[in-house]
């Protein structure tokens, strides 16, 4: 089956980078996505890169993913309190209605 | 980006009663919605596949007399809770991938949290 992990919790001063991680054991997944969910509300997109990409930039937003060791990162620049939300990485397959897999989620706090 | 909706966004009900959630896309159109159900921490758990004018694909271990889904155009999909008991308490969030998107991404609804009494 498909395994998705994340580290729970990640705890950042206001102003510095944001680095949340995430594994994947599907070698065939085509696009991996970076989700932001606020408490009590849905899922926002924020990025996606395709499979065959290395590395995709976003105004504040640094997505490095790395195919043979099944690793994708989400870098945040300049990290504001805004910030703080549960973030999940998602795996996706070709076809426009393919199903995502979901990591387990890591909650960003930012703190002043 | 595209916008789904859900309706209602919060419902408390007794137990024994049924549910009805409902999943809008506002402007595209959508072949195939997602249902998921999130528990408290927890990740997203896919619960069923919906396809207008066929019948839904559920995930293994969801009952489908339990949770009734109806996709009855290509911007509305309805999930219906029968006889819902506390534990069907949880957060119900949906999603839609549109027809043409450049990177197969879905776009969620803000969520239907359910609390059954």
């Amino acid at each position: 089956g498909e395994d998705v992990e994340q580290s729970l919790f990640l705890s950042v001063r206001e102003g510095d980078s944001s680095v949340i991680n995430c594994t994947y054991t599907d070698s065939s997944s085509t696009y991996l996505y970076w989700y932001k969910q606020e408490p009590g509300a849905g899922l926002q997109l924020l990025t996606y890169i395709f499979s065959n990409m290395d590395m995709k930039q976003d105004q504040r937003l640094t997505v490095l993913l790395n195919k043979k060791d099944k690793h994708l990162s989400l870098r945040i620049a300049d990290t504001q309190t805004g910030d703080s939300a549960i973030y999940f990485c998602a795996e996706g397959y070709t076809g426009t209605a393919s199903k995502l897999t979901f990591g387990t989620g890591t909650r960003l706090q930012v703190t002043l | 980006g595209a916008v789904v909706s859900q309706h209602p966004s919060r419902v408390i009900c007794k137990s024994g009663t049924s549910v009805k959630i409902e999943c809008r896309s506002l402007d595209f159109q959508a072949t195939t919605m997602f249902w998921y159900r999130q528990f408290p921490k927890q990740s997203l758990m896919l619960m069923a596949t919906s396809n207008e004018g066929s019948k839904a694909t559920y995930e293994q271990g969801v009952e489908k007399d339990k949770f009734l889904i109806n996709h009855a155009s290509l911007t509305l999909s309805t999930l219906t809770v029968t006889s819902a008991h506390p534990e069907d308490s949880s957060f119900y969030i949906c999603s839609a991938p549109p027809q043409i998107a450049v990177g197969n991404e879905q776009f969620f609804g803000p969520g239907t949290r359910l609390t059954v009494l």
